[in-house]
């Protein structure tokens, strides 16, 4: 099966630096993404990693390493509305079809 | 460029009921997906579905039913209604990877979402 684990919360103050992380567990990898997710909204994409390393959109930032199926997304320069949830997922091959699993997500509060 | 549209936005059901959640895009993608969302569980898959006329559990299919008659549209049925089926249901779409429309892979684009109450 797939899983992906992920912290529940995490509190920041505003202008600070938070990292969330996620681990996977999954066949066929073909990627990690990152969405957010405002109160009562649908998610949004924020990034996606197939291969190792670094990639950097403005203040968000997303990092894997498939040898540890591990990934995480960094959030500089905090604002007020990165108050969200922020969810990893998988795009993984299972029985030659695509599944995208989510995370349970992450809630991020910031505060001033 | 309407993007992914779900009807009916809010809907009500008493138990026993049945009712079809439509979801639309227009955007020529290949896969579409139906999710649900609960509290604290985060978005967990229903049913997903790789092109027309195909369709393929996901991790919490019990209880519904899925047609993909037409490229553009995946429709979410609940033969049933029960109150466990109160939730938030996103579908959203994708690409196939290495396509031709220029959307990142890992991009899913999502609906706003319908809010199902079942009493």
């Amino acid at each position: 099966g797939q899983s992906l684990e992920q912290p529940s919360e995490v509190t920041a103050v505003e202008g600070a630096i938070v990292q969330i992380n996620c681990t996977y567990q999954t066949s066929g990898f073909y990627g990690l993404s990152w969405y957010q997710q405002h109160d009562g909204g649908a998610p949004t994409f924020l990034s996606y990693n197939a291969l190792d390393g670094l990639e950097e959109t403005g203040r968000f930032s997303s990092f894997l390493s498939r040898s540890d199926s591990y990934g995480y997304l960094l959030l500089q320069e905090l604002q007020m509305k990165d108050s969200a949830s922020y969810f990893c997922a998988v795009r993984a091959n299972g029985g030659a079809t695509n599944k995208l699993i989510f995370g349970t997500g992450t809630l991020l509060a910031v505060q001033p | 460029n309407a993007g992914v549209t779900q009807t009916p936005k809010f809907r009500v059901l008493k138990t026993g009921q049945s009712m079809t959640l439509l979801c639309a895009q227009d955007m020529n993608h290949e896969y579409m997906y139906w999710y649900r969302q609960d509290p604290g569980m985060g978005l967990r898959l229903i049913h997903y579905s790789v092109g027309e006329g195909t369709t393929a559990k996901g991790e919490v299919p019990d209880g519904y039913n899925v047609s993909r008659l037409k490229k553009q549209n995946f429709l979410l049925g609940l033969e049933s209604a029960a109150p466990s089926q109160t939730s938030v249901y996103f579908c959203a779409s994708i690409p196939r990877q290495g396509g031709i429309t220029g959307e990142l892979p890992g991009e899913l684009f999502f609906g706003e979402g319908s809010r199902l109450t079942v009493l």
